[in-house]
């Protein structure tokens, strides 16, 4: 079974520019979430969507924004982008969302996009 | 929301030593995953636990839910075992709903 993937690897964009990362997950998988990595603030939660609506988001500003299609994969937008939204973007994927009770939830990551922003 | 704290920060070794890495956590959880991070960023599953013991060659994990931790050993430690371990949990409900939080991860690095 193919893994998670994403989509471009690496990207390098200056300040005020728009991005779209792309994650297709994993074949059944239904679940997708999004988090951002950096050295200070280590990985933070960026949103999760399940069944083409989005259940919970973190504590970003609302120039982050994604969505997820019929077919599960996912996309996430950073407008106006600023020189701290430098970092790995990870996604990752499950049958059902993280952290249900009673129910194999186990989250499976892609290999991240690497985003500067000059 | 759940915290999540992980000890040691860093840890030095000599090939062939073992190790134990500790996951501490704030509150009841359905979900727990030991990951590591390979040097392009990529997190490696190593085990989903949120209750109980597994093992998979020179490692293995425990999960004490009752008393809010867990533990994670290798043994006989080679090079190629360095990088970054993280420990994540998911609970539900609220804030919480969709989402693991991780620890600030420990830095292993093995020595030949």
């Amino acid at each position: 079974k193919a893994g998670v993937t994403q989509t471009p690897r690496y990207l390098i964009k200056t300040r005020g520019q728009q991005v779209t990362l792309s994650c297709s997950p994993i074949s059944g998988h239904r679940s997708v979430s999004w988090y951002q990595q950096t050295p200070g603030q280590g990985l933070q939660f960026l949103f999760e969507y399940f069944s083409e609506t989005q259940r919970n988001k973190g504590n970003f500003p609302g120039r982050f924004s994604g969505r997820q299609f019929s077919n599960s994969r996912s996309e996430m937008n950073v407008s106006t982008l600023e020189l701290g939204d430098s970092a790995l973007y990870l996604c990752a994927s499950s049958l059902v969302p993280a952290g249900l009770a009673g129910v194999y939830n186990e989250q499976f990551f892609g290999p991240g996009t690497r985003l500067t922003v000059l | 929301g759940i915290q999540v704290e992980q000890s040691p920060p860093d840890l030095i070794l000599q090939e062939g030593a073992n190790s134990t890495l500790r996951c501490n956590f704030s509150d009841s959880v359905n979900n727990l995953q030991w990951f590591h991070q390979n040097p392009w960023g990529q997190l490696i599953n190593l085990f989903y636990i949120p209750s109980g013991t597994k093992q998979n060659g020179r490692l293995s994990a425990t999960t004490v839910a009752t008393e809010r931790y867990s533990l994670l050993y290798i043994s006989s430690s080679q090079t190629t075992d360095s990088g970054v371990y993280f420990c994540a949990v998911g609970t539900a409900g609220g804030t919480s709903y969709g989402k693991l939080t991780f620890g600030q991860g420990t830095i292993l690095t093995v020595h030949p």
